[in-house]
């Protein structure tokens, strides 16, 4: 199969801290991968694009100074929220898709973001 | 470009009851056509896709057809279970765009005893 994972699954954090959340592909390479954001009971909004050893593209309206994306190898994408204020709660989520064969994507189980 | 529509729920059957969840969709290329399923608290669950036009991709009783003179994937199940209350999403993915993904806004389906 194809295997996405997070870490964490859950975090509460402080105004003002940052937090990292990690993505991995477990059982297959990825050369690009997607962050998203969840909002309650809404649909998925698309973040950004991470392709591996370089920049990651941004949507429109997306701060990328605020979320950070690195994605420094074929299984590991990381988000990082600097500063974070409560408004950035939301339920965020990783996908990865294979480096050959299908394009179909693999999401992972998603982190859950609660700053207090 | 890319979008997806689909129905506004929530949608509350109940069980052994058919059930349709509509989906249309706008695309500039060729698409692949995906339904997820999302239980509380958890991330997104591949359900089915098709690839092409006239697949049908099927799954645990649902099905769904990629029409394209109609741009829809419909989602249908003959009989739904209490354990099929989830959130359904219709989506697509831009093979011409590093393959990225666009959502419709997700339908709620609950299924009473």
């Amino acid at each position: 199969g194809a295997v996405v994972s997070q870490h964490p699954s859950w975090v509460i954090c402080k105004s003002g801290t940052s937090v990292k959340i990690e993505c991995r592909s477990l059982d297959f390479q990825a050369t690009t991968m997607f962050w998203y954001r969840q909002f309650p009971k809404q649909s998925l909004m698309l973040m950004a694009t991470s392709n591996e050893g370089s920049k990651a593209t941004y949507e429109q309206g997306v701060e990328k100074d605020k979320f950070l994306i690195n994605h420094a190898s074929l299984t590991l994408s990381t988000l990082t929220v600097t500063s974070a204020h409560p408004e950035d709660s939301s339920f965020y989520i990783c996908s990865a898709g294979r480096t050959y064969g299908s394009y179909e994507q693999y999401f992972g189980p998603g982190t859950r973001l609660t700053v207090t | 470009g890319n979008s997806v529509t689909q129905m506004e729920g929530p949608v509350t059957l109940s069980e052994e009851a058919f059930l349709t969840i509509n989906c249309t969709y706008t695309a500039t290329g060729y698409p692949s056509l995906f339904w997820y399923v999302q239980y509380p608290g958890e991330g997104l669950q591949l359900l089915l896709k098709a690839t092409k036009a006239d697949d049908k991709g099927s799954n645990k009783g649902f099905e769904a057809t990629y029409r394209k003179e109609t741009t829809s994937f419909h989602l249908e199940k003959g009989s739904v279970q209490v354990s099929d209350s989830a959130v359904y999403f219709c989506a697509l993915s831009d093979q011409n765009n590093f393959n990225k993904f666009y959502f419709g806004s997700g339908t709620k389906l609950n299924v009473k005893p």
